[in-house]
């Protein structure tokens, strides 16, 4: 039972370029999301988050948007950069967070082209 | 940033051994820790947390005595695969919770490859 999936296993943009990376869940009572970001030998590192009180967090070039009604949410990346490509899980959490106990997508490999 | 050590990162052994991978904590104490796998192309699992000075909670469907925790001090928690089998091939990644309990807290380890022949 995959609760939070990322359909698309890879994206590739070019430099400059808006990335959108999907993601998509299941359970109603996830209230907290995440974004990590992982380089291949590295573990993975905290990119983002948003709260499910809201429906857009931004942070420099990188913004998550999150709509409840569709259990769906998107990272989006611009201008994308060649530094940017990486795989890239989302998450989802219940309790804002505060467990610490987090169930993943699949991950989506993210590449930029000069 | 904090810090977490996973090692070894990569190990290869016998059908039958036992192998200990290490979680560590460098700059930060941790009450509690989390043991995830990743078979390829899925998605990283959550196996069990780790809480220090107790005994640790497994997620549905792992088996707590094939998957020995310890987690005996605030910077140190360990997974032996016992008695492991091929099909326990896989990427096993611990993650360290600071005290404040907020998941982007949570610090990743650079994760092991285990392939057991």
């Amino acid at each position: 039972d995959q609760q939070v999936k990322q359909n698309s296993p890879s994206l590739s943009v070019q430099e400059g370029r808006i990335s959108i990376l999907n993601c998509d869940y299941t359970n109603s009572m996830f209230d907290y999301f995440l974004w990590y970001k992982k380089y291949p030998a590295e573990g993975p590192t905290f990119l983002i988050s948003i709260s499910s009180i809201k429906d857009k967090n931004e942070d420099g070039r990188f913004t998550v948007f999150l709509n409840k009604s569709a259990k769906h949410l998107s990272l989006h990346i611009v201008p994308s950069q060649p530094g940017d490509s990486a795989v890239y899980f989302c998450a989802a959490s219940v309790s804002s967070g505060n467990t610490g106990k987090l169930i993943f997508g699949q991950g989506t490999t993210l590449q930029v082209k000069p | 940033g904090a810090v977490v050590s996973q090692h070894p990162s990569r190990v290869i052994c016998k059908s039958g051994t036992s192998v200990k991978i290490e979680c560590r904590s460098l700059d930060f104490q941790a009450t509690t820790m989390f043991w995830y796998r990743q078979f390829p192309k899925q998605s990283l699992m959550l196996m069990a947390t780790s809480n220090e000075g107790s005994k640790a909670t497994y997620e549905q469907g792992v088996e707590k005595d094939k998957f020995l925790i310890n987690h005996a001090s605030l910077t140190l928690s360990t997974l032996t695969v016992t008695s492991a089998h091929p099909e326990d091939s896989s990427f096993y990644i611990c993650s360290a919770n600071p005290r404040t309990g907020e998941a982007e807290k949570l610090f990743f380890g650079s994760g092991t490859q285990l392939s057991v022949l």
